[in-house]
C-alpha cells in the first residue's frame, strides 16, 4: 500500500535558520503530494501541494518540489520564524478518478521548534 | 468563507458508552473523510463517503460505523468505547477526490474515554 516516510525526530532551529524536512513516499499510482501544518490543539492546515512531477508548491516562504525520480517531496524554508513552530505532516492522496477516492496517507509528522 | 464544521469540539465518555460525532462539509463538496489521530501520532484514515455512498474504508474498528445523510453531513458512531479510542477525530471534505481542488479539514473532535 501507499506510505509516506518523514525524517525522524524533532527539529530545533534558531530563528532565521534554513529548514529542510525530508519526505519520501511509496505509491502505486501517481499521487498528489501535500504538506500540512498542525499548531498545538488545532486542526490540520494545508501548507502547500503539488499534483504532478516537477511541480513546485509554495506558500508563506515554504517550498517543496515533487520529485518523481527520487519519490520525494522535501519541505524547505530559507529563514524560519518562531511562529513556524508546529508539527508538519507530509501526505499523499491516492485519487485515481474512479477506483479510489482520495484518502490521505500521512507521514509520522515532524515537530519543529524555533527559538528566538 | 464556510469551513468544515465538527461537533462537538470535546467529548468525554466512559468505557463501554457510545458516542456520535458530526461533520458538516463545505457546501458543494461531494466527499467526506474521517481520520483518527492518537496522541503524538499521525492521522489515520477511517472511512470516506462520496455522494452519500461509502467510497473507501481504512482502519475503522467494527465497533464504529458512519454514514452520510441527504444534506451531505456525516456522522461517526462509536460504540463500546475503549480507553484506546481516546483521540482527535478529524473530518475533511473535498470536491471530486481532492487532489486538484484540495481538502479542507475541520478543527476536530477530541474524544476522551475514561
Amino acid at each position: 500500500g501507499d506510505s509516506v516516510t518523514q525524517m525522524e525526530g524533532p527539529v530545533t532551529l534558531s530563528e532565521e535558520a534554513f529548514l529542510t524536512i525530508n519526505c519520501t513516499y511509496t505509491a502505486t499510482g501517481y499521487p498528489s503530494l501535500f504538506w500540512y501544518v498542525q499548531y498545538p490543539g488545532e486542526g490540520l492546515q494545508l501548507l502547500l501541494k503539488a499534483t504532478k512531477a516537477d511541480d513546485k508548491g509554495s506558500n508563506k516562504g515554504f517550498e517543496a518540489t515533487y520529485r518523481k525520480e527520487t519519490t520525494s517531496f522535501h519541505l524547505e524554508k530559507g529563514s524560519v520564524q518562531v511562529s513556524d513552530s508546529a508539527v508538519y505532516f507530509c501526505a499523499l492522496s491516492d485519487f485515481s478518478g474512479g477506483t479510489s477516492y482520495g484518502k490521505l496517507t500521512f507521514g509520522q509528522g515532524t515537530i519543529l521548534t524555533v527559538h528566538p | 468563507a464556510a469551513g468544515v464544521i465538527q461537533s462537538p469540539r470535546h467529548l468525554i465518555k466512559e468505557k463501554r458508552e457510545t458516542a456520535t460525532l458530526k461533520c458538516y462539509p463545505i457546501p458543494r463538496h461531494d466527499t467526506v473523510y474521517w481520520y483518527q489521530q492518537g496522541p503524538g501520532q499521525d492521522p489515520q484514515f477511517l472511512i470516506s463517503f462520496y455522494e452519500k455512498m461509502q467510497s473507501d474504508k481504512g482502519s475503522i474498528p467494527d465497533r464504529f460505523s458512519a454514514q452520510q445523510f441527504s444534506d451531505y453531513h456525516s456522522e461517526l458512531n462509536m460504540s463500546s468505547l475503549e480507553l484506546g479510542d481516546s483521540a482527535l477525530y478529524f473530518c475533511a471534505s473535498s470536491f471530486y477526490g481532492g487532489s486538484n481542488y484540495g481538502y479542507t479539514f475541520g478543527s476536530g473532535t477530541r474524544l476522551t474515554v475514561v
